[in-house]
């Protein structure tokens, strides 16, 4: 089983902060990098698929970073605002495909009007 | 796009009796959908992924005889826990893949009395 490692675990965080979380992943045979944001009750929803080493994608006041060769990924939320509040998954995808992903275990954000 | 559903969302059964959960994609055909499982305060882990008109592939330490993946159509994906057990209770969630992409149903609670 692959490791996958996010940090942290939580995080609170007044409106109109900007903030970041790390996902760490095995450096080896890597394929893609997923972000997913998920809020409770409902579909996670894909963010960003990496697959380039020095990507760096942007959706609105979201972007993130990937690092392949030492492994780790960057989200930052710019501005946070209370509706960014939800569960932020990373998914290490290995291989030559699209196939099985290996998800971290979140990093739970609250925004504070 | 890419709306997945899953039905039903929660589910409480008693021990020894069977639970059929569906995985729809609403909008596109998915040849191959993926179901995990997730334990409280811990990540998502794959549990089989499910290719259309084949046998589905487990992952290691799943019973194939016990949760049971039909894959009958492009746009349909069944998971049955047979003879569940309080073990069993979980979050099971379905994903379809399109593209380079998995898109998550809302996913299914399971409590086994």
């Amino acid at each position: 089983i692959l490791n996958v490692e996010q940090s942290p675990q939580s995080l609170h965080v007044q409106e109109g902060d900007s903030t970041n979380f790390t996902c760490s992943f095995p450096s080896s045979n890597f394929y893609a990098l997923h972000w997913y944001r998920w809020e409770t009750a409902k579909s996670p929803e894909a963010l960003f698929v990496m697959t380039l080493n020095g990507d760096e994608k942007k959706k609105g006041r979201i972007s993130a970073t990937l690092n392949t060769k030492e492994g780790y990924s960057y989200l930052y939320i710019k501005g946070s605002q209370p509706e960014d509040s939800a569960t932020y998954l990373c998914a290490f995808n290995e291989g030559s495909t699209l196939g099985r992903l290996y998800f971290g275990r979140g990093t739970q954000l609250t925004v504070w009007p | 796009g890419a709306v997945v559903s899953q039905h039903p969302s929660w589910v409480i059964c008693k021990s020894g009796t069977s639970v059929k959960i569906e995985c729809r994609s609403l909008d596109f055909q998915a040849t191959t959908m993926f179901w995990y499982r997730q334990f409280p305060k811990q990540s998502l882990m794959l549990m089989a992924t499910s290719n259309e008109g084949s046998k589905a592939t487990y992952e290691q330490g799943v019973e194939k005889d016990k949760f049971l993946i039909n894959h009958a159509s492009l746009t349909l994906s069944t998971l049955t826990v047979t003879s569940a057990h309080p073990e069993d209770s979980s979050f099971y969630i379905c994903s379809a893949s399109r593209t380079n992409e998995q898109f998550f149903g809302p996913g299914t609670r399971l409590t086994v009395l």
